[in-house]
């Protein structure tokens, strides 16, 4: 089954810029979607099709895509970006959703 | 405002079956395909099951083809799953989801409910 690889976790310190990565064969072919979760709350859409964002959330939320891998960046962290963050794609066909395990973001 | 509410989570043995349901309010709801995400304790995000916006088109993750179908009625402004022979690994919280593009179901999920557990044990 299809696969997308992230990093178990990422520290940064107040004010320094984050970065993410998401590894996946079909990310070339298939748009990728970002999500912040924090702690006992649903999910929340930070990134839509590898570059764009939602309304409603800060400039500082930005993604790119680069042949199998998209990356979210954090620019100017703030202890309120403290979260998991979760890629997640499409296989090949463009029918199975699936997600990558996961990144740990620590403000430190 | 949008908004999706899911009910229906409890404590369930093994093998015994449930279903959740995953009201939306705030949007034409029959114009969205929808997901259902689960999330099982101290792990990430799972996706489980899309169907379209007509009901017509449903896809299911392997870890639970054959054992859940989702489904929907527009009427009522629904969404479903009905989750048979249940196992300890389907404890999780389930949220259901929006589709980001309408009719086509593509996108994102840019709308989530709150979610509800599901504990299965004996």
């Amino acid at each position: 089954s299809y696969e997308l690889t992230q990093p178990p976790s990422v520290s940064v310190s107040p004010g320094q810029t984050a970065r993410i990565t998401c590894s996946g064969d079909a990310l070339p072919k298939q748009y990728a979607y970002w999500y912040q979760q924090k702690p006992g709350q649903a999910p929340l859409m930070v990134i839509y099709k590898d570059t764009e964002r939602p309304s409603g959330i800060p400039e500082r939320f930005s993604g790119s895509s680069s042949g199998t891998t998209v990356t979210l960046t954090i620019s100017g962290v703030q202890a309120e970006d403290e979260a998991d963050y979760y890629c997640q794609s499409t296989d090949s066909s463009a029918t199975y959703r699936v997600f990558g395990g996961g990144t740990k973001l620590t403000v430190l | 405002q949008v908004q999706l509410v899911e009910s229906g989570g409890g404590v369930v043995q093994p093998g015994r079956s449930l279903r959740l349901s995953c009201a939306a309010s705030g949007f034409t709801f029959s114009n969205y395909a929808m997901h259902w995400v689960r999330q099982a304790p101290g792990k990430g995000l799972e996706w489980v099951a899309v169907i379209s916006h007509d009901g017509v088109n449903k896809y299911y993750a392997d870890s639970v083809k054959g054992r859940f179908t989702i489904s929907r009625d527009n009427s009522k402004n629904t969404l479903y799953l009905q989750m048979n022979t249940l196992r300890s690994e389907d404890t999780a919280v389930y949220y259901c989801a929006r589709a980001q593009v309408e009719q086509t179901g593509s996108g994102g999920m840019d709308v989530w409910g709150q979610g509800t557990t599901v504990t299965v044990s004996s």
